[in-house]
């Protein structure tokens, strides 16, 4: 099965700097397609995960633009340029070009230093 | 707008059974693949199941397996899970979700004596 180490876990970041999250597999994320299915979550307290970004770099309609994705094969990163107030919540990375089963990391929890 | 809402959760003894529902609108459920993806108080996220959009094909979770049924009405718009011999560890929010973009807002289940 393939497993999905995000680092860290818990992120205190300063108004307005920026952040940084890392989602590495321990398989190759590529799909036969040609495409990686590599998707970031955001969920914010009390409310069910956003889709923030998928295939590794796609922003959903509404995500700000200082969110961005990155990575290939077994190495992903989410970056806020930012950090607003707005941001704080566990972010998830999954999986899921090993179809049908989805595979989640263990979320890192940005809050505000 | 798309709209995926959970019901069907409460609080239920060890071994017993349960059915949760998804009411899906807004758009063309019969087109997509929909998964249960649930959460643990204070934990992760956890793929539990997934239906292709035809009804011909389920996948489960190995912590799941044998035990739960995923199904659909796509006449009804709606996604099931049926939960039989429930256990403690089995005590989550619920989430039904669509492909990936889309999720609704939980429903707790509570497996306790």
């Amino acid at each position: 099965d393939v497993v999905m180490t995000q680092s860290p876990l818990s992120l205190p970041v300063t108004l307005g700097q920026p952040a940084s999250i890392s989602c590495r597999s321990s398989q190759s994320l590529v799909h036969s397609d040609g495409d990686t299915y590599l998707t970031w979550f955001q969920q914010r307290p009390g409310q069910s995960p956003r889709r923030l970004i998928y295939k590794v770099s796609n922003r959903d309609s509404g995500v700000p633009d200082r969110f961005s994705g990155s990575g290939s094969d077994t190495d992903f990163t989410l970056k806020i340029s930012r950090v607003e107030a707005e941001d704080v919540g566990v972010y998830y990375c999954m999986q899921g070009t090993h179809w049908p089963l989805w595979t989640f990391g263990q979320g890192t929890k940005l809050e505000i230093k | 707008q798309v709209q995926l809402v959970e019901s069907g959760g409460g609080v239920v003894q060890p071994g017993k059974s349960l059915r949760l529902s998804c009411a899906a609108s807004g758009f063309y459920f019969s087109s997509y693949g929909m998964h249960w993806v649930r959460q643990a108080p204070g934990k992760g996220l956890e793929w539990v199941a997934v239906i292709y959009y035809d009804g011909s094909k389920e996948s489960y979770a190995d912590s799941v397996k044998g035990r739960f049924t995923i199904s659909r009405d796509n006449s009804k718009n709606t996604l099931y899970l049926q939960m039989n011999s429930l256990r403690a560890e089995d005590t989550a929010v619920y989430y039904c979700v669509r492909d990936s973009d889309y999720w609704g807002q939980g429903t707790l289940v509570t497996v306790s004596s």
